[in-house]
């Protein structure tokens, strides 16, 4: 069984640009989590995606957006980038409900300049 | 919000010697999960404690869930440099929401 997809895996952004991750979950799970990870904050949850809806939100600007698709892939959407976004995005799929072992992708990792 | 703290930070051992990492919280976990998280690589869950006092070993890794629900450990004895990364915890914050403590980064000196 395939794993996690995230692509692109490296990307180096401009302050003020704009930039969509995507991931693909492994086949048949439904819920799809974003997390950012730096080495000050450490990984913090963005949001989740289960069946195509929103069901989680973490604490992050309204600049950080994401959605899913019928076929459970997933897209976030960074705008107006800052320095600061910096930080590798990982993806985390879930088969469903609630606390199940979260698989993750290898994450995409974002420069911002 | 839901925070779990974990310590230590860093912890340098010398290959064959014990390593613990504690995860505490002030509220009762419903569930707690562990990671591991190789230098460049991406989380790999280990494992899910839910019951109070819950004691789970995978060979020479032993995962314990406090009698109530606030702390968790993670033990491993005799270290090998296969171990090395940096062990997280996460406690389940509603659907599949998860909130990471800070890791504890494992460096084995052979």
């Amino acid at each position: 069984k395939a794993g996690v997809t995230q692509t692109p895996r490296y990307l180096i952004k401009t302050r003020g640009q704009q930039v969509t991750l995507s991931c693909s979950p492994i086949s048949g799970h439904r819920s799809v989590s974003w997390y950012q990870q730096t080495p000050g904050q450490g990984l913090q949850f963005l949001f989740e995606y289960f069946s195509e809806t929103q069901r989680n939100k973490g604490n992050f600007p309204g600049r950080f957006s994401g959605r899913q698709f019928s076929n459970s892939r997933s897209e976030m959407n960074v705008s107006t980038l800052e320095l600061g976004d910096s930080a590798l995005y990982l993806c985390a799929s879930s088969l469903s409900g609630q606390g199940p072992e979260a698989f993750f992708g290898q994450g995409t990792r974002l420069t911002v300049v | 919000g839901q925070q779990v703290m974990q310590i230590p930070q860093y912890q340098h051992v010398q290959e064959g010697e014990d390593f613990t990492t504690y995860c505490n919280s002030s509220t009762t976990l419903s569930n707690i999960q562990w990671y591991k998280q190789r230098p460049g690589g991406h989380p790999v869950f280990l494992i899910q404690l839910v019951k109070s006092g819950e004691v789970k070993k995978q060979k020479r890794l032993t995962f314990q869930f406090g009698e109530a629900k606030k702390n968790s450990s993670l033990h491993i004895t005799a270290t090998q440099t296969t171990d090395v990364g940096t062990y997280f915890c996460a406690a389940n914050a509603g659907g599949n929401k998860l909130v990471f403590g800070a890791g504890t980064i494992l460096r084995v000196k052979s």
